[in-house]
């Protein structure tokens, strides 16, 4: 079965960085591309970006435009996503979504399986 | 980029009872490319319905979409307990990924 895992939480400073990690497994992992979507404390969903695991490509949110990094090591089957230049309105609840389809050359958007979340607060 | 409206904020209903969720978009959404989404306190979104009308796999069929172009509807026809929840809609067209602010179904 599908299965997204994410690393654990994150306490930083403003002006750090965070990089956060998400472990596939039961699937093929190239064929399907990957999302970042947060959740502040008690507000709704943000999507952040988009990687295609195949090829490396990436689609980021205008918001997070040279915030976001979006990576990939498919020796090991895991999306990584940095953010830096941290602030307090950062801190929340981060998810990596893997899309419904199969595709290794584009993306529906559909996100169909999702890890359990990553909470990085950022806090001095 | 297309602005998603979900009304209303709160839904105040008993178990067996009907649920009507509405979600507008702010332009055509192009070839019904919407989405809905259950999170529940504490865990990730669970994706329910895309395309519209189509249920993910395993979705029970009390769970219905319908619309197109700019107005869309979640039903829930007899909510049971596990359905307390919030609920979010999401184009995924020509912007991937477009949330609506969401609509939370409460116990009355």
């Amino acid at each position: 079965q599908v299965q997204l895992v994410q690393s654990g939480a994150e306490v930083e400073q403003p002006g750090a960085s965070v990089k956060v990690s998400c472990k596939a497994s039961g699937y093929t992992f190239t064929g399907y591309y990957m999302h970042w979507v947060r959740q502040a404390p008690g507000q709704g969903l943000e999507w952040m970006g988009r990687i295609n695991p195949n090829s490396g490509g990436t689609n980021y949110a205008q918001k997070f435009q040279g915030r976001v990094t979006m990576t990939r090591d498919t020796s090991i089957s895991t999306v990584y996503m940095e953010l830096s230049r941290l602030v307090s309105d950062d801190t929340a609840v981060y998810y990596c979504a893997r899309d419904l389809h199969l595709n290794y050359y584009d993306s529906s958007g559909i996100k169909a399986y999702w890890g359990q979340g990553t909470l990085v607060t950022v806090s001095s | 980029e297309i602005v998603l409206t979900q009304s209303p904020g709160t839904l105040s209903l008993s178990p067996g009872e009907r649920a009507t969720l509405s979600c507008r978009a702010s332009q055509s959404v192009s070839s019904s490319y919407l989405a809905w989404y259950q999170q529940k306190p504490g865990q990730a979104p669970r994706l329910l319905i895309y395309g519209a009308s189509s249920r993910a796999t395993g979705i029970p069929d009390r769970f219905s979409g319908s619309g197109s172009g700019t107005d869309f509807t979640l039903t829930i026809s007899r909510l049971e307990p596990e359905d307390f929840a919030v609920y979010y809609c999401q184009q995924y067209g020509g912007s991937p990924g477009v949330f609506g602010g969401g609509t939370k179904v409460e116990i009355k």
